[in-house]
């Protein structure tokens, strides 16, 4: 039970480049979310899924997109990466909206 | 606005004392306060939950529905207490978090 997995762990980019950075988890959860964190700032929900196929926006979603597809899967796309997108990138996956399982977190550079 | 305020960036004490992180929140409507942890190379994981009243690792927390706060205490710090704190509301579908509280206990 490998519990929230994220592919990739570190990737550092040019300003202009897209990528797709992937959440996934193996616990049958509904809801699935998106959050970046910045020093001094805490985690901001990007995007989050309430079950397969639906998404929604958070407090910071400009500049991403998401697909969720499988239940297990979500998915976080960034089309054209600007150095303001320079964060951590957490993924999290629960049962209810109440308690959230946490991913390792991608740490994303833009140059 | 839905805010949750944590006043203090980092907060050091020495082993054995008595630690209080401090939350205030700002939410118009029922929503559901936690504490959730970050130890050193670990990942982001829930303390506690308001709704449960349970003590974990030693540490409490009460909602104040009048002071908007949800404290978080613990009466002897420990130096495996030594982690970043998130106080977190979640209403709806969304969860706020705050901006952390580096606690650092020292020996």
């Amino acid at each position: 039970n490998a519990g929230v997995t994220q592919t990739p762990k570190f990737r550092v980019l040019k300003t202009g480049q897209s990528m797709t950075l992937l959440c996934a988890q193996d616990m049958n959860h509904e809801y699935m979310y998106w959050y970046r964190q910045d020093p001094g700032m805490g985690l901001r929900l990007i995007h989050y899924s309430v079950g397969e196929g639906t998404t929604a926006k958070g407090e910071v979603p400009d500049g991403y997109n998401v697909s969720r597809l499988k239940k297990q899967n979500f998915l976080l796309g960034l089309e054209s990466a600007a150095p303001s997108q320079t964060s951590v990138y957490f993924c999290a996956s629960s049962v209810t909206p109440y308690e959230q399982f946490f991913g390792p977190g991608t740490r994303l550079t833009v140059l | 606005a839905q805010r949750v305020t944590q006043p203090e960036k980092l907060l050091s004490v020495f082993k054995g004392a008595p630690v209080e992180l401090k939350c205030n929140y700002s939410y118009s409507g029922s929503p559901e306060l936690f504490w959730y942890v970050q130890y050193s190379r670990q990942r982001l994981q829930l303390l506690l939950r308001h709704i449960s009243r349970e003590s974990i690792k030693g540490f409490t927390a009460d909602l104040n529905k009048g002071e908007t706060s949800f404290h978080l205490k613990k009466p002897f710090a420990q130096e495996e207490d030594s982690a970043m704190y998130y106080c977190a509301l979640t209403g709806g579908f969304k969860t706020i978090f705050g901006a952390g509280t580096r606690l650092f206990v020292k020996a």
